[in-house]
This record gives structure tokens, C-alpha cells and sequence, in this order.
């Protein structure tokens, strides 16, 4: 069983759109993150969620919101696309905040 | 703000040699300091987690050190392999609680 998954692994939409990714974590973890790398490969923390404290990166729009319906599930909801947001992202999980992450596999996001 | 720097130009090394990657912070002082490897179109995998009362940690053929002084911690691959090439990410908790990573460093193994 895949440790951490996420879906769609491939996102192509256009400009203005609103999209959502999933993150779906098995290991039981408290923490959940999810980051944007871009393509000079920094891979940039955007949220951090534990135990229902959500911690926000200030450089992060507000068109981005992070859903998490219980503590195995932290989505990515993207109002208003803009061509700046095509990255990949990832998920991740961790037993709490600061220790060892398991990552998902990525979403590679494709605005047009 | 928390800085977190490698060195963003590749390191190229023939095999058997010992690659040595290095990682400088600034502004914080973190309990831990992790290593994570990089595969093209593949997420982070953990490899190694140092703790600040720690000097040195091993795990096979892979050493990393922490020196809270310097603010900076080493990582060395011994006896490297072309399948080490890979890019190599520190990471550490940051003052807004946040796992935050360094840019990288490629690393080549060359046959």
C-alpha cells in the first residue's frame, strides 16, 4: 500500500480555472503538508496541518486553501488559476512537525 | 527570516570516491536537521535525521554531520555509486514550526 498518494498525478487546465488536488496518508501521521516545487526544483513549504492548526507560508495567495476532512486527508483547493501555478506538488506526512517526512508521488499542475 | 543554503551547482565525482554535500543555515537554532534524496519526477525520500546534541550520525554508507556552532552540517556519501546520483535536500524545522528545505545539490556519479 502506497504510504502517502495523491490524485491526479498529471493536472492539465486552463487559466481562471478552480481545481482540487488529493492527499490521502495511511500511516497514521498527525501532520500533513503540502509543498510546491517549481521548475528551478525549490521545493517550497506552503501549509503545514496538525491536529486541526493550520500553519500558513505568508508568501502563499489566498487562492490557495488547504481542506482537511479528517487526519488521514489534507486537499488542495486552487481558486482562480493563474500560469504561475504550474508546478508540481506534493504532499506529505509526518509522525509531527519537524520530524522525517514521507512524501506522495507529486501532481504536476499545467496551467494554460 | 530562516535561510537554508546548499550549493546549487552540481557535483560531478567518479565512482568509489566520497561525495561531501554541504548545508548552511542562518537565523534559527533547530533541534534537527534531515537529508532527503531526489529522483527526477519523484518525491523526497527521507535518508538521515541529526539531532543538535548529536555530532555525527551513520547509516551505511552515508555520514552526516551537525555543528551548531558553524550552523552548518555535512553529508558524505563513501565509496559513491553511479545510483547515488540523485539530488540531495536538507531540511529542518523552522521558527514558524514549518519543515522548510535547502535548494539542493545535484550530485553526478560518474563511472
Amino acid at each position: 500500500d502506497t504510504a502517502v498518494s495523491q490524485t491526479p498525478k498529471y493536472l492539465v487546465t486552463q487559466m481562471g480555472n478552480d481545481k482540487s488536488i488529493k492527499c490521502e496518508q495511511n500511516l497514521g501521521h498527525d501532520t500533513m503538508y503540502w509543498y510546491k516545487q517549481d521548475s528551478k526544483k525549490f521545493l517550497k513549504i506552503m501549509f503545514s496541518y496538525n491536529n486541526k492548526e493550520l500553519i500558513i507560508n505568508e508568501t502563499v495567495p489566498n487562492r490557495f486553501s488547504p481542506k482537511s476532512p479528517d487526519k488521514a486527508h489534507l486537499n488542495l483547493h486552487i481558486n482562480s488559476l493563474e500560469l504561475g501555478d504550474s508546478a508540481v506538488y506534493f504532499c506529505a506526512s509526518s509522525q509531527d512537525q519537524g520530524r522525517e517526512a514521507f512524501f506522495g508521488q507529486g501532481t504536476r499542475l499545467t496551467v494554460v | 527570516s530562516q535561510k537554508i543554503e546548499q550549493n546549487s551547482e552540481a557535483l560531478n565525482i567518479q565512482e568509489g570516491k566520497t561525495a561531501t554535500l554541504t548545508c548552511n543555515y542562518t537565523n534559527y537554532s533547530p533541534a534537527y536537521l534531515q537529508w532527503y534524496r531526489q529522483d527526477p519526477g519523484r518525491g523526497p525520500v527521507f535518508l538521515l535525521l541529526i539531532r543538535e546534541n548529536e555530532k555525527e550520525k551513520r547509516k551505511e554508507r552515508l555520514k552526516v554531520t551537525f555543528d551548531t556552532t558553524l550552523k552548518q552540517s555535512l553529508f558524505h556519501i563513501t565509496a559513491s555509486q553511479p545510483a547515488d546520483s540523485a539530488t540531495y535536500l536538507c531540511a529542518l524545522r523552522d521558527a514558524g514550526n514549518m519543515l522548510t528545505f535547502g535548494g539542493g545539490t545535484r550530485l553526478m556519479v560518474k563511472p
